[in-house]
This record gives C-alpha cells, sequence and structure tokens, in this order.
C-alpha cells in the first residue's frame, strides 16, 4: 500500500498570506488527523476528520481550519500567517476509531 | 502543563547495549499508548502500541512497560543497532472520548544515539 502524502513537502510564505496543506490517506483509511510540529511545542494536535467531519478539535486559533473530501484526502488552511506558524505540519491517518495512525512524511512551512 | 512527559532530551547507548526510553503521563484518563520513530526530514514512523489493560507489549527488539499506578510507561531495544538512532516520541490518548481516536498527546522527544 502507498503510505501517506503530504504537499507540498517545503513552502516559504510571508508573514499576513494564507497557505492551503494536502494530504491524501492511505487507501481505506477514513480518519485524517493534523499535527503541528515545532522546537519549543513539540507535536501538538490540531483536528481530525472522519466521514468529511471534524470530530476533535486541539487548541489553536480560528485561522487554523480544515476540511475533508468524500475520497477522504484532507486539507489544512492557515490564514493570516504569523511568524509563529512556521513548522512541520504531520497529517496522520487510519482506518477508524481503535486503530493506529500512520504518519506522512510532514509539510514544512517557513513564514518570512 | 505537560500532559505528557520524556524528560531525558537525549540518551547514548553502546550498540549491543539496551536503551531504555521513559515517559511519563499525567492524565488517568488516557487508555492507549504508542511510541513513535523519528528521522530527521521525515514524519514519525509507528513503532508499538500498549492499551492499559496490560502491563507489557512486545515486538521483537522493541517492549514496552506499563506501570499504571506511577502513570509511567517505558520503551526497552535490544539489543540496540545504529540504525535506532532516532527521535523517539512517546505519544498518548484517550480512545473513548467522544469515539474519536485523532488527539494524540505527544511527549517532547528523546533522540537516541546507538554508538558503534
Amino acid at each position: 500500500k502507498a503510505g501517506v502524502t503530504q504537499t507540498p513537502r517545503y513552502l516559504i510564505k510571508t508573514r499576513g498570506q494564507q497557505v492551503t496543506l494536502s494530504c491524501s490517506p492511505i487507501s481505506g483509511h477514513r480518519s485524517v488527523s493534523w499535527y503541528q510540529q515545532t522546537p519549543g511545542q513539540g507535536l501538538q494536535f490540531l483536528f481530525e476528520y472522519f466521514s468529511e467531519t471534524q470530530r476533535n478539535k486541539g487548541n489553536f486559533p480560528g485561522r487554523f481550519s480544515g476540511r475533508q473530501f468524500s475520497n477522504s484526502r484532507s486539507e489544512m488552511n492557515v490564514s493570516t500567517l504569523e511568524l509563529g506558524d512556521s513548522a512541520l505540519y504531520l497529517c496522520a491517518t487510519s482506518s477508524g476509531v481503535g486503530e493506529t495512525q500512520y504518519f506522512g512524511p510532514g509539510t514544512r512551512l517557513l513564514v518570512l | 502543563d505537560q500532559q505528557v512527559k520524556q524528560n531525558s532530551p537525549s540518551l547514548s547507548v553502546q550498540e549491543g547495549r539496551i536503551s531504555i526510553l521513559n515517559c511519563d503521563y499525567t492524565n488517568s484518563m488516557f487508555d492507549y499508548f504508542l511510541w513513535y520513530k523519528k528521522y530527521p526530514a521525515e514524519g514519525p514512523t509507528f513503532l508499538i502500541s500498549i492499551s492499559s489493560i496490560k502491563d507489557k507489549n512486545e515486538d521483537g527488539r522493541f517492549t514496552v512497560f506499563l506501570n499504571k499506578s506511577a502513570k509511567h510507561l517505558s520503551l526497552h531495544i535490544v539489543p540496540s543497532q545504529p540504525g535506532d538512532s532516532a527521535v523517539y516520541f512517546c505519544a498518548a490518548e484517550n480512545m473513548n472520548y467522544g469515539g474519536s481516536q485523532g488527539n494524540l498527546i505527544f511527549g517532547k522527544g528523546t533522540k537516541l544515539s546507538v554508538k558503534p
């Protein structure tokens, strides 16, 4: 099976811009979670989608949003970028409750 | 407040010896624990997990021990190999929360270096 795919792998944006990141899950996986990794805060949960519905949300401002499509692919959007949004954004997918999450390679976002 | 803590940022071990990585948690609602390994520029790779109804789970060279009363888990790697050099993350979740799984709470990781 192909693994979790994330695009783009690297991205440079400037403050105030917005960005959209994409995650394609492993075939058959319907749950997609997003995480932010920074040196200071480590890996932090952003939100989780299952069957196009957001089921769980972490403690991030409303500038961070996401969605999931009928084919289980997911996108996350960050509006009005701030310098502190520079991070590695990881998505993880699973087939559902009780199943292990598998991570993609991540998208490294640099905000200048 | 960190709910999952890995108090050792780094660990250095000789090849062939045992590596022991530790993790403490504070939330008694956590009922499922996982270890992930991460190489630079890659996403975390799942290693091994344990449910709170067990106290030990073994997979090849990797064994995870859970002490619920102490809210402590550890990952043992025996024997350690240079290819095991990576950052290891401990993660925990409450599988029964809202029926969803997505919310893994991670520790900040321990960088393991296995020297030849």
